[in-house]
């Protein structure tokens, strides 16, 4: 069982280009999301999805989508990256959106250039 | 929205006991939580409160006083494999979670 993967592991880009980050997870969860993970500011949600067809904004959405078509995918798109996209970005889960433990992925190391 | 603080860094001796704090402002209550993250890994999950009063699980305990707004993490007979950051979350009534910057703890022989 794998859990939550994530690709690719990590990333340069070139600012102005598109870039998709994905996440996958096997356990059938229905709560997905979305944090990038910054030195001195922590996790911050960028989006999230409390069931399949659904998605929400969370604090730091800007420059962001998500989609849900299915429960097992969830994958983040940086339309056009900026330096400031420059971060780790983890994916979660939960089994629901008010359990209390979220399953968090390897991340994916992105550089925007 | 929520603001969380908690202590940049803490150093501890191998076999010590650890406390962490943490102190939150929130619009809307739902939960604390604690988190462990070794470097350049994935956070996973320690511990849950939602009501005032101390959680016990093993080594690790958590307590949560809503009136104060407060939290701490207590770590008993420290480890070296305890060094990692610990980061304290606030969820709220949206079961959004909000992360504080994290605490480094190294523990030391």
């Amino acid at each position: 069982i794998a859990g939550i993967t994530q690709a690719p592991t990590s990333q340069i880009l070139a600012a102005g280009r598109r870039m998709t980050l994905r996440c996958t997870q096997d356990m059938r969860h229905n709560a997905m999301y979305w944090y990038r993970q910054d030195l001195g500011l922590g996790l911050r949600l960028i989006h999230y999805s409390n069931t399949a067809g659904t998605t929400g904004k969370g604090e730091v959405p800007d420059g962001y989508s998500v989609s849900r078509a299915n429960t097992d995918d969830f994958p983040l798109t940086l339309a056009s990256a900026v330096p400031s996209q420059t971060s780790v970005y983890f994916c979660a889960s939960s089994e629901w959106a008010d359990s209390y433990e979220q399953y968090f992925g390897p991340g994916t190391r992105l550089t925007v250039t | 929205g929520q603001n969380i603080d908690q202590p940049t860094e803490m150093t501890a001796t191998e076999g010590a006991i650890v406390q962490i704090n943490c102190t939150y402002q929130t619009s809307g209550f739902n939960g604390l939580f604690w988190y462990q993250q070794h470097a350049g890994e994935a956070p996973t999950f320690l511990s849950y409160n939602v009501l005032d009063g101390l959680e016990e699980k093993g080594r690790f305990s958590s307590f949560l006083s809503r009136s104060k707004g407060y939290s701490y993490l207590l770590l008993k007979e420290l480890q070296m494999k305890d060094s990692a950051s610990y980061l304290c979350a606030v969820r709220d009534s949206d079961y959004k979670l909000s992360f504080g910057a994290g605490t480094t703890v190294t523990v030391r022989a």
